[in-house]
């Protein structure tokens, strides 16, 4: 049973653009949100993250986004830049102090120069 | 300053063969994760140390899976009697307490024969 879920695989995005990569959950109880990216041959890096009391969190060029009702977060990147080329994961978890994050597949991002 | 390093980056093994994946979390972090990634999928989560004990084993797979952090550092992941299904990439995670971000070292590619 998968509790969050990436639905699509890969997306590519000219540089400039904006990105938008989604996320969708079925758990209930999650309330904190994360977006990590992940470059080949290392691991994961936490990008930003947002508690469901929040509909939105921005920190430089990344945005994320909640709807609670809807059970979707999405991430903006914006303008995307090269190096944005990335997979990149969402998690949940039932509170920020929670320990045992839930990830979705990944979308793999390139941004086409 | 060092991040979470683990060791081997790599690990050939035969079936039914016995493993143990090294993780050096960034010192001072009292909290300690493992996760899978097999491929094509998000990280799974496995175990959650808190200082020295185990506070959550919940996504151990079977009980031929151990970990231990004796000294409230250095963790080893144990695989007894490995199975072809165990062939994932293994990540471990270090955060200064429990209700802080998760830093990831660049996991250890475990390959069953």
């Amino acid at each position: 049973d998968q509790q969050v879920k990436q639905n699509s695989p890969s997306l590519s995005v000219q540089e400039g653009r904006i990105s938008i990569l989604n996320c969708d959950y079925t758990n209930s109880m999650f309330d904190y949100f994360l977006w990590y990216k992940k470059y080949p041959a290392e691991g994961p890096t936490f990008l930003i993250s947002i508690s469901s009391i929040k509909d939105k969190n921005e920190d430089g060029r990344f945005t994320v986004f909640l709807n609670k009702s809807a059970k979707h977060l999405s991430l903006h990147i914006v303008p995307s830049q090269p190096g944005d080329s990335a997979v990149y994961f969402c998690a949940a978890s039932e509170g920020q102090g929670a320990q045992k994050l839930v990830f979705g597949q990944g979308t793999r991002l390139t941004i086409n120069p | 300053g060092a991040g979470v390093s683990q060791t081997p980056s790599n690990k050939v093994t035969e079936k039914g063969k016995y493993v143990e994946l090294r993780c050096d979390p960034i010192s001072g972090h009292t909290a300690l994760y493992w996760y899978r990634q097999s491929l094509g999928q998000g990280p799974e989560f496995l175990i959650y140390f808190q200082g020295t004990g185990a506070a959550d084993d919940s996504g151990l797979p079977n009980d031929r899976f151990f970990a231990v952090r004796p000294e409230g550092s250095v963790s080893t992941l144990k695989i007894q009697r490995t199975e072809r299904g165990d062939s994932a990439v293994y990540l471990c995670a270090s955060s200064p307490t429990a209700a802080d971000t998760q830093y990831f070292g660049p996991g250890t590619r475990l390959t069953v024969l």
